[in-house]
């Protein structure tokens, strides 16, 4: 079957790092999406890797390791607006988007 | 541009009532997307379509129908609702279905079957 796992809850103090981490189980295999959702808002996108390595995008940075089915997203400099939930999805052989049920991420002063 | 729209916000409906829910995206995408989110859980794909006229089942096609008349314009129908489909609804549009477009989101919908 297919599956992403992430941890249900995590929190950070504002101006610290924060690791969140992804593991999966897909039938093929087109690429993994981070995608930030605010309480009662919609998903945005954060990033997409495809091929193995370190992806940086200001504050926020994406790593992928295709042999080892596994992701994290890392975000730097912990704003309190960053409190959110943080979704891992992959695309699977059929470019459809097999979704983990997200991480609550709770920031604190 | 205005994105992905969805329409109602909220919606309150007692079993075995039916209702559409309405998509509708300015950014001239080929592809949407029906999803529910329920907590706990991730997103799950209802319906999706590739183009006009074109319609497919995702993971949770059961109790939902779907139709894409116009490019713009995805409906999400619920012929006769119950309480297991009270959700989130959220309709995404993308270009491609790859990592050179991603999927764009509207606000969602909000559904409580009594």
């Amino acid at each position: 079957g297919q599956n992403i796992d992430q941890p249900t809850e995590m929190t950070a103090t504002e101006g610290a790092i924060v690791q969140i981490n992804c593991t999966y189980q897909t039938s093929g295999f087109n690429g993994l999406f981070w995608y930030q959702q605010h309480a009662g808002e919609a998903p945005t996108f954060l990033s997409y890797n495809v091929l193995d390595g370190l992806e940086e995008k200001g504050r926020f940075s994406s790593f992928l390791s295709r042999s080892k089915g596994y992701s994290y997203l890392l975000l730097k400099e912990l704003q309190m607006k960053d409190s959110a939930s943080y979704l891992c999805a992959v695309a699977d052989s059929n470019y459809q988007l097999i979704w983990g049920a997200g991480t609550k991420l709770i920031i604190k002063p | 541009n205005a994105g992905v729209t969805q329409t109602p916000k909220f919606r309150v409906l007692k079993t075995g009532q039916s209702m559409t829910l309405l998509c509708a995206q300015d950014m001239n995408h080929e592809y949407m997307y029906w999803y529910r989110q329920d907590p706990g859980m991730g997103l799950r794909l209802i319906h999706y379509s590739v183009g006009e006229g074109t319609t497919a089942k995702g993971e949770v096609p059961d109790g939902y129908n779907v139709s894409r008349l116009k490019k713009q314009n995805f409906l999400l129908g619920l012929e006769s609702a119950a309480p297991s489909q009270t959700s989130v609804y959220f309709c995404a549009a993308a270009a491609q279905p790859d990592s050179t477009d991603t999927q764009y989101f509207g606000p969602g919908t909000r559904l409580t079957v009594l």
